[in-house]
Formats: structure tokens, C-alpha cells, sequence
């Protein structure tokens, strides 16, 4: 089975700070993609990854960056957080592109901004 | 721009009853449909999905869904629904390029005792 792997299930941060939300996953996927979900809104796209070093942005990347060193682990960073950050974000990933491939999740960080 | 709507927020069944969930996209091609569940605390979880062929896709835990193309939608069903089965709901569609998928707003289903 398919194992995502979120570093933090519940993260509390304070206005300002920078902030590293971590996945990881064990299935050599070239796919991985940052969502946050908010009530009503369903699970919006952050950004995703096609592969090392690569990025692009989806619906609503203002405010955030992603960094992709190593092809098991992508990094969502909230370069000064704020208080419109607070929400739940969810990491997936999923095989080559084209394929039609289901997304596998991870369980999700819950953030809170002070 | 593709989307999907799920109509409705908040469903509340009995034990034992019926299920419909209703899902409506909007896409120019022919779409990929997904329905994931999430259960409080957790993160995602692929219920049954539908690419192409027979339009009636059977899925883990019991559920189906039927794709309409005449009507836009993919609503998902249960016989009889479980306590187990209170989670939240998502439909999704995958463009068809990249593997990436708008979702809906999705339904959160509770059931009565």
C-alpha cells in the first residue's frame, strides 16, 4: 500500500513566523500536490510537482512556496504566515502523469495561526 | 475550466436506509470521476473511481456510483448505510492532463441510530 506521510498532524505557529509543513512518500510516485481544505471549499490546490526541483502553481499559491530536494518528500512553506492560513492541509501523490492514476493522501496537518 | 458540485452540504440517513449522493460536473471531454471519503482526522481515501466502459463502477465498503453523461453527474449509492460510513464525502474530476483533480465542496453525511 501507498503510505503518505505528513510530519505533523496538528501545528500551532504564531503571525510572522515561517512555516514547514513535510511530506513524504514510499512509492517512488514523480507526482505530489499541496491542498488545503476549508469548510464548503473542499480541498483547493496549492501547488504541485512533477518531479525534482520541478513546481507549479495551482488555484491559490499566493502566499506560499514548495520545495522539492529529493523525489520522496515535498515541502509546503508559508514564507510569513497569517492568520488566513489556519487549515487543514493535505498531501498527495500519484504515478506518472497521463495515466489517470488515483491521488493517495496523507492524514493531513491541521495549522493554526496566532 | 472544469468543475464539481456537490448540491449538498449535510446529509442525515438512519441506520440501515438508503444512500444517494449527488455529484455534477462540468468538463468539455470525457472526464476521469473520483469519489473519496474522509473520516474525521484522517486524510483522503479513494471510495471507487470511473474512466471509461460499464457506467456502473462498484467500490470498497459497499458503495457504487453510475455515471450519466446525459446528465452530467456521478452520484454515489449505498444499499444500507452504516454507522461507520458518517465521513465526509468528495467527488472529483481529474482533467485529463497531469493527474490533477478539481474536487467538490463535498457532503458531509451523518447517520442516525
Amino acid at each position: 500500500d501507498v503510505k503518505v506521510t505528513q510530519s505533523s498532524r496538528y501545528l500551532v505557529k504564531r503571525t510572522g513566523e515561517k512555516v514547514f509543513l513535510e511530506c513524504v512518500q514510499d512509492m517512488d510516485h514523480e507526482n505530489m500536490f499541496w491542498y488545503r481544505q476549508d469548510p464548503g471549499l473542499g480541498l483547493r490546490l496549492i501547488y504541485f510537482s512533477y518531479d525534482v526541483k520541478m513546481k507549479e502553481k495551482g488555484d491559490i499559491p499566493e502566499g506560499y512556496s514548495v520545495s522539492r530536494e529529493k523525489k520522496e518528500r515535498f515541502s509546503l512553506i508559508l514564507e510569513s504566515a497569517s492568520t488566513n492560513q489556519t487549515s487543514m492541509y493535505l498531501c498527495a501523490s500519484t504515478k506518472l502523469q497521463g495515466e489517470n492514476q488515483p491521488q493517495h493522501f496523507g492524514d493531513g496537518t491541521r495549522l493554526s495561526i496566532l | 475550466a472544469q468543475s464539481v458540485t456537490q448540491p449538498d452540504i449535510h446529509i442525515t440517513v438512519s441506520e440501515g436506509a438508503s444512500l444517494e449522493l449527488r455529484c455534477n460536473y462540468s468538463y468539455g471531454a470525457t472526464p476521469y470521476l473520483f469519489w473519496y471519503v474522509q473520516s474525521p482526522g484522517q486524510g483522503l481515501q479513494l471510495l471507487l473511481k470511473y474512466f471509461s466502459g460499464d457506467t456502473l463502477v462498484q467500490g470498497i465498503k459497499g458503495f457504487e456510483a453510475e455515471f450519466k453523461r446525459s446528465q452530467s453527474s456521478f452520484n454515489l449509492r449505498k444499499p444500507s448505510v452504516h454507522w461507520s460510513d458518517a465521513a465526509e464525502y468528495f467527488c472529483a474530476v481529474n482533467n485529463n492532463a497531469g493527474n490533477m483533480l478539481t474536487f467538490g465542496g463535498g457532503t458531509r453525511l451523518m447517520v442516525k441510530p
